[in-house]
């Protein structure tokens, strides 16, 4: 799987929007980027993932440069609910095992 | 509908104790899996199944046990348990890879089990 590299941490004001970047730069054709989150040590979230097109869907945004090194997930009107360790994954659709989590972002949403 | 559940939630144990912990998923998943993570780190895999009958090592299979004996669940053992063990565990379960949509490499991750070790 393509290696990640993620900001360790951010602030985002409660009700702006939030831009987590994610960069991939040795990303394959047929690998595919995954968000997940951790709130508080619970168990990681799905968000969104995506191949080479912007997708959306209720919970974020992920928006994939064209030559797909890099992605940036958004949260449009982060809460303060929304603070957490955001992880960026990249792997093959076809690849049963494990996602590698990395140390992530810790997201932090500041009233 | 519950998705993936663990227990026990909490569990203290001494050296050289043994346990079970429990995963169960009722998305009728064919893939499992088991996670620790450690305080400030990531998630690392332990051991991983794709179906009924067969499992196997991940990143660090040291000192665990593995069994999937039903398809709805997967459970973890320490036979003798150290305090290098002190961890949080993570099971997941995801649809079996491969052709067709890509939301079939989606993991979907219990709550998790906090287990120290002393």
């Amino acid at each position: 799987d393509a290696k990640t590299t993620q900001p360790p941490s951010m602030d985002c004001a409660e009700g702006r929007a939030a831009n987590l970047p994610c960069n991939h730069s040795t990303i394959s054709g047929n690998e595919y980027v995954y968000w997940y989150r951790q709130i508080h040590s619970q168990g990681p979230q799905y968000i969104i993932h995506g191949l080479k097109n912007n997708e959306t869907n209720e919970m974020a945004s992920l928006i994939i440069t064209e030559d797909r090194k890099s992605s940036t997930l958004i949260l449009p009107h982060a809460t303060l609910r929304d603070t957490a360790v955001y992880y960026c994954i990249v792997r093959e659709d076809n690849y049963g095992q494990n996602f590698v989590f990395g140390p992530g972002t810790r997201l932090s949403v500041l009233p | 509908n519950a998705g993936v559940t663990q227990t026990p939630k909490f569990r203290v144990l001494k050296t050289g104790q043994s346990m079970t912990l429990l995963c169960a998923q009722d998305m009728n998943h064919e893939y499992m899996y088991w996670y620790r993570q450690d305080p400030g780190m990531g998630l690392r895999l332990i051991h991983y199944s794709v179906g009924e009958g067969t499992t196997a090592k991940g990143e660090v299979p040291d000192g665990y046990n593995v069994s999937r004996l039903k398809k709805q669940n997967f459970l973890l053992g320490l036979e003798s348990a150290a305090p290098s063990q002190t961890s949080v565990y993570f099971c997941a379960s995801s649809h079996s890879p491969g052709t067709g949509s890509s939301a079939k490499n989606i993991q979907y991750f219990g709550a998790g089990t906090r287990l120290s070790v002393l």
